[in-house]
């Protein structure tokens, strides 16, 4: 079983300061982990991805997040909020030994104060 | 644009109707998924089809059905509809059916249908 705990539901930032998105996960088996991002009445879209390849994973738009086996966690960080990444944010994770199914976490809504 | 469709964009019927969603993969991806984003649930795996072929079956009622047609397109049928089954419903596409080891087999999200139910 796979499940995603997303500890902030929402989280405020200045522009220009940095953004921290808290996630952890759960699963049986060697998972792979992302982040997509939803802006209003949009669809999601894939920011970046773990598949068991190096920890530190860079995204689009300036965001990275590390994959830390030993705490199950997978944070979302930026080091500069800017106005247009006010939005949803969702970890999700996939068991690689059950196929393809995603499990998302609740999701953290960002909002970027000027 | 992630190459997959979804129509209508926005559905609002009544309670006890019968809707279908309709989804059209990106050019070349087998398989198809279906997932319901709501306000209590948060975001939700339905089901999933592979080449025709129902491969997954996540949190999805019994009112509920899919198919994956020969041409690949998807449609999702909502009968008896609640109130509660108010929702963004997205579909996504893949190449694969599959996760082969440690290798993503990446979805592609279409826009959505959001369905209010009156």
């Amino acid at each position: 079983a796979q499940s995603v705990t997303q500890l902030d539901s929402h989280v405020s930032v200045s522009e220009g300061t940095p953004v921290l998105l808290r996630c952890n996960y759960s699963s049986s088996y060697s998972p792979s982990l992302f982040w997509y991002v939803q802006h209003p009445n949009k669809g999601l879209q894939l920011l970046l991805k773990y598949t068991s390849a190096a920890t530190l994973v860079k995204g689009i738009n300036g965001f990275e997040a590390e994959f830390k086996k030993s705490e199950t966690s997978f944070h979302l960080t930026k080091p500069s909020a800017h106005m247009s990444d006010a939005a949803e944010y969702f970890c999700v994770v996939t068991d690689n030994n059950a196929g393809n199914m995603l499990t998302f976490g609740g999701g953290t809504r960002l909002m970027v104060k000027p | 644009d992630s190459g997959v469709t979804q129509t209508p964009k926005h559905l609002i019927t009544a309670t006890g109707q019968r809707v279908t969603l309709r989804c059209s993969p990106r050019s070349g991806d087998l398989s198809v998924y279906w997932y319901q984003q709501s306000l209590d649930q948060g975001l939700q795996f339905l089901i999933q089809y592979y080449n025709g072929e129902e491969r997954a079956k996540g949190n999805i009622l019994e009112r509920f059905s899919a198919q994956q047609f020969p041409d690949l397109h998807s449609e999702l049928n909502l009968s008896s509809l609640e109130l509660g089954d108010s929702a963004l419903y997205f579909c996504a596409s893949s190449v694969r059916g599959t996760s082969s080891g440690p290798s993503y087999n990446e979805q592609f999200f279409g826009p959505g249908t959001r369905l209010t139910v009156l």
